[in-house]
């Protein structure tokens, strides 16, 4: 079974500009995640989607940052206009449905991650 | 005051050596916790998840849950030098992964 794809793998910007990192989940998973994760520091969910549907995006800066995910498949998380503390790993992950307690065994399978570097 | 602390480490032993990774989490209401192996410039990957408080074995690893003093522990027997990586561990609140920082484990061989 294939795993969670993510490209690219590392990209660097300078600072105001834009950038747009893309993920296509394990084929079935109804749910996908984006996450942040800054160095020294566990992930930090931006944006949940069930199917083409947003579940959460509370921790999302939205006046920046945008995500979608049209079709209920792949998924593109966008930044614009970069700042420096965007530098971090971006990392989807998928699961058959949201996990939650009565679902807990819906685990979550993470992609290698985008390392964003903003000089 | 975060919801999930966790000590970064690094934490480097002998290889061999019995490994204990620990957490503390300051909500009571937590009742499921994850522990995560994350190797350099990789995603995480759940190792296990316990519910409660209580045990749980798992090959060479054993997940702890201590509700009264809110405290996770992840033990690694006979470390390896393959169990070189960020060890992270969550709580399932609602829908959501509360994570930890995650700590650094060095196995010297």
């Amino acid at each position: 079974e294939a795993g969670v794809a993510q490209s690219p793998r590392y990209k660097i910007i300078e600072k105001r500009q834009s950038v747009a990192f893309w993920c296509n989940p394990i084929s079935g998973h109804a749910t996908l995640y984006w996450y942040q994760q800054i160095l020294g520091q566990g992930p930090k969910l931006l944006i949940q989607f069930q199917n083409n549907g947003v579940v959460d995006d509370s921790q999302l800066p939205k006046d920046r940052f945008s995500a979608e995910r049209l079709k209920g498949v792949d998924s593109t998380l966008k930044i614009q206009p970069a700042k420096l503390e965007d530098s971090a790993v971006y990392l989807c992950a998928s699961s058959l449905r949201t996990q939650g307690a009565r679902r807990l065994n819906n685990e979550q399978f993470f992609g290698p991650g985008t390392r964003l570097t903003v000089l | 005051q975060k919801e999930v602390e966790q000590d970064p480490g690094p934490l480097s032993v002998p290889e061999g050596a019995i490994v204990s990774l620990n957490c503390t989490y300051s909500n009571s209401a937590f009742q499921y916790f994850m522990w995560y192996r994350q190797y350099s410039r990789k995603g995480p990957e759940l190792l296990m998840y316990t519910y409660s408080s209580g045990n749980k074995e798992d090959g060479r690893f054993t997940a702890q849950v201590d509700k009264s003093s809110k405290y996770i522990s992840l033990f690694i027997r006979d470390s390896q030098p393959s169990d070189s990586a960020t060890y992270l561990c969550a709580s399932l609140a609602d829908y959501q992964l509360i994570w930890g920082a995650g700590t650094k484990l060095i196995i010297k061989p």
